[in-house]
């Protein structure tokens, strides 16, 4: 049973390019939610996908986008990458009961460092 | 919009000893739930508390939910080099839009021999 998985693990880019960052949820997962870690602080939440749509979003500007996939993978595509994108990109899944509490089960992150 | 503190922001403990990790929401909560991260790792499912004075035990890890499910709190009682890392508290709050889970900025745990 494959858990959460996320490519690149490592990335390096400067600043005003674009990055696409790719997860595939946890085998039986149908939801994907999107987190920034800075160094030294708690995941803030980007947003959430389900149902190839967006479902939630936190306090990111558009600049940060995402898609989800028919078989509920997803993409977290970042553009005009400022130096304060910096950061551990997390990707975290949980099967969507409609009110029911959920467990989101974390992948291994990208880290992403703008130059 | 929703907040969730934890203090402290760092634990320094000798080992075997106790101590006790504390979170605070300022919205009322469907679920808490508790995080590892390991350094250089990302985190790791510990647990997740659901009922008003939830109390829950792992080993020698003890989880509380508060009564007005807006607080929790982790103990750790001898503790042990292995349990060094950051452990997180994350609130879930349930809305018809869907789900969202906020992060508490973690307690970093250093355990000196």
């Amino acid at each position: 049973d494959a858990g959460v998985t996320q490519s690149p693990t490592h990335l390096i880019k400067t600043r005003g390019q674009q990055v696409t960052l790719r997860c595939s949820p946890k085998s039986g997962h149908d939801t994907v939610s999107w987190y920034q870690q800075a160094l030294g602080q708690g995941p803030q939440f980007i947003f959430q996908y389900y149902e190839e749509e967006e479902r939630q979003r936190g306090n990111f500007p558009d600049r940060f986008s995402g898609h989800q996939f028919p078989n509920y993978s997803s993409e977290l595509n970042v553009n005009a990458l400022l130096l304060g994108d910096s950061a551990l990109y997390l990707c975290a899944s949980s099967l969507t009961g409609r009110g029911i509490a959920e467990t989101q089960y974390f992948g291994p992150g990208t880290r992403l460092l703008v130059l | 919009g929703q907040q969730v503190m934890q203090i402290p922001q760092y634990q320094h403990v000798q080992e075997g000893e106790d101590f006790t990790t504390y979170c605070n929401s300022s919205t009322t909560l469907s679920n808490i739930q508790w995080y590892k991260q390991r350094p250089g790792g990302h985190p790791v499912f510990l647990i997740q508390l659901v009922k008003s004075g939830e109390v829950k035990k792992q080993k020698r890890l003890t989880f509380q939910f508060g009564e007005a499910k807006k607080n929790s709190s982790l103990h750790i009682t001898a503790t042990q080099t292995t349990d060094v890392g950051t452990y997180f508290c994350a609130g879930l709050v349930i809305k018809a839009a869907g789900n969202k889970l906020t992060f508490g900025g973690g307690t970093r745990v250093l355990v000196k021999p």
